[in-house]
């Protein structure tokens, strides 16, 4: 069965650091998004991705963070200079279009300390 | 502001029993609902999506129902089994959104044998 992948699983990382966190979308899809959850939260929507730009995204997506599908298969998710407060799980997801079934893969957690 | 919530936090079951979980949201543009299964240290995964033209959608072992007057989202589990201990999450996004979705804080869902 076709599964979005995610690397790392868990990145620990210092203040101030850029981090990138990367995801293999399932091939056939053509909208591509970031979700996080801090522990103990609700999953909370970054962006959305489709026809290689942002379509939507929420207030936590500040110009700390970007996104970009360097190639064919890969979709990344990067921070600039990360804060405490980013710590959390990543999610991306998939679909193969708009409100259809969206997957999810099995997320990286970031630690910064 | 807009949002999704779920009534209860925590929900037990004995196995074979039918279990219950609800979800109310207050967007009266949402326009796609799904609920999604979370395990301990894994991505959201689908269970079952129900558009807002619909009232009723079953799947295996699973309904979904829609109440769109008092904008509340049901999620019926029959025969529940171990293997369903999970945290449930229903989201929506609003029609025309390209798939910002917008996800329930969870229901903790405990199986007893």
């Amino acid at each position: 069965e076709p599964e979005v992948t995610q690397t790392p699983s868990h990145q620990v990382t210092q203040m101030g650091q850029e981090v990138i966190l990367r995801c293999v979308p399932i091939s056939n899809h053509l909208y591509f998004y970031w979700y996080r959850q801090i522990l103990g939260q609700k999953v909370e929507f970054l962006v959305s991705f489709y026809n290689n730009e942002i379509s939507e995204k929420s207030e936590i997506f500040d110009d700390q963070f970007s996104v970009e599908r360097p190639d064919g298969s890969n979709f990344t998710l990067k921070i600039r200079s990360t804060k405490l407060e980013d710590s959390a799980m990543y999610f991306c997801a998939s679909s193969a279009g708009v409100n259809t079934e969206a997957f999810f893969g099995q997320g990286t957690r970031l630690t910064v300390v | 502001g807009e949002s999704v919530g779920l009534h209860l936090p925590t929900l037990s079951v004995q196995e074979g029993d039918n279990s219950i979980i609800n979800c109310a949201y207050s967007n009266s543009a949402s326009d796609y609902f799904i609920w999604y299964k979370q395990e301990s240290g894994k991505g959201p995964q689908f269970i079952i999506d129900i558009r807002s033209n619909m009232d009723k959608r079953q799947g295996q072992r699973v309904t979904v129902l829609l109440n769109k007057t008092v904008k509340h989202l049901s999620l019926q589990i029959a025969a529940t089994q171990p293997g369903d201990s999970a945290v449930y999450f229903c989201a929506e996004t609003p029609r025309g959104s390209a798939r910002q979705l917008t996800f329930g804080s969870g229901t903790q869902l405990t199986v007893l044998p």
